[in-house]
């Protein structure tokens, strides 16, 4: 099993644009989620999802939107980027009735 | 809300004992959770506590105290390897969310 995956690896954007960071699981977990991590700082929740079609806000969900139309795919959509956005993106997944969090290896974003 | 609070940095010597502490408000949680992050690395999970007391995993345990809001994770046997950041973590009874505390970070010096 690959795990969490989670691609690009790294990316620059310029202030107004936009893009879609993917996430896929193949562990079959029904939930899914997505922090950002400031340097130094906590996970924040932005998105999470508790099936294919159910999803619902985090703490910190402006300026971002998510989507799932598959258990395997938990993608995360940058409208408008802002350097505020400028942070590591880390999706996870979860086995329903379980605690534990599989993360996926980071997207690091940089927005100038 | 919610909120956890843990020590931002801890160092100890290697071959040593160390206490990381976690204090919690929250209004219902299922479990005290505890994730382990290297530098540039993506968090990996340590251990749960759902009930009161102690859970040993090898040299890692973690502890929890529901009735004091409080819970610890302790390392043994220090190692170099184990510089790192460590999160503690809630997810609520009748939600889906987790919190992250913002992490201590130890130094292990030889």
């Amino acid at each position: 099993n690959a795990g969490v995956t989670q691609t690009p690896k790294f990316r620059i954007l310029k202030i107004g644009q936009s893009m879609t960071l993917q996430c896929t699981q193949d562990m079959n977990h029904n939930y899914m989620y997505w922090y950002r991590q400031d340097p130094g700082m906590g996970l924040k929740l932005i998105y999470y999802s508790v099936g294919a079609g159910i999803t619902d806000k985090g703490e910190v969900p402006n300026g971002y939107n998510v989507s799932r139309s598959t258990t395997e795919d938990f993608p995360l959509r940058l409208e408008l980027a802002a350097p505020s956005q400028t942070s590591v993106y880390f999706c996870a997944s979860m086995e329903g009735g379980q605690e534990t969090q599989y993360f996926g290896p980071g997207t690091r974003l940089l927005v100038l | 809300g919610q909120s956890l609070e843990q020590p931002s940095e801890v160092t100890a010597v290697e071959g040593a004992i160390v206490q990381i502490n976690c204090t919690y408000q929250t209004s219902g949680f299922y479990g005290l959770s505890w994730y382990q992050q290297h530098d540039g690395g993506a968090p990996t999970f340590l251990s749960y506590n759902a009930l009161d007391g102690l859970e040993e995993t090898g040299r890692f345990s973690s502890f929890l105290s529901r009735s004091d809001s409080y819970g610890y994770l302790l390392l043994q046997e220090l190692q170099m390897k184990d510089s790192a950041s460590y999160f503690c973590a809630v997810r609520n009874t009748g939600g889906f969310k987790t919190i992250f505390g913002a992490g201590t970070r130890l130094f292990v010096k030889a």
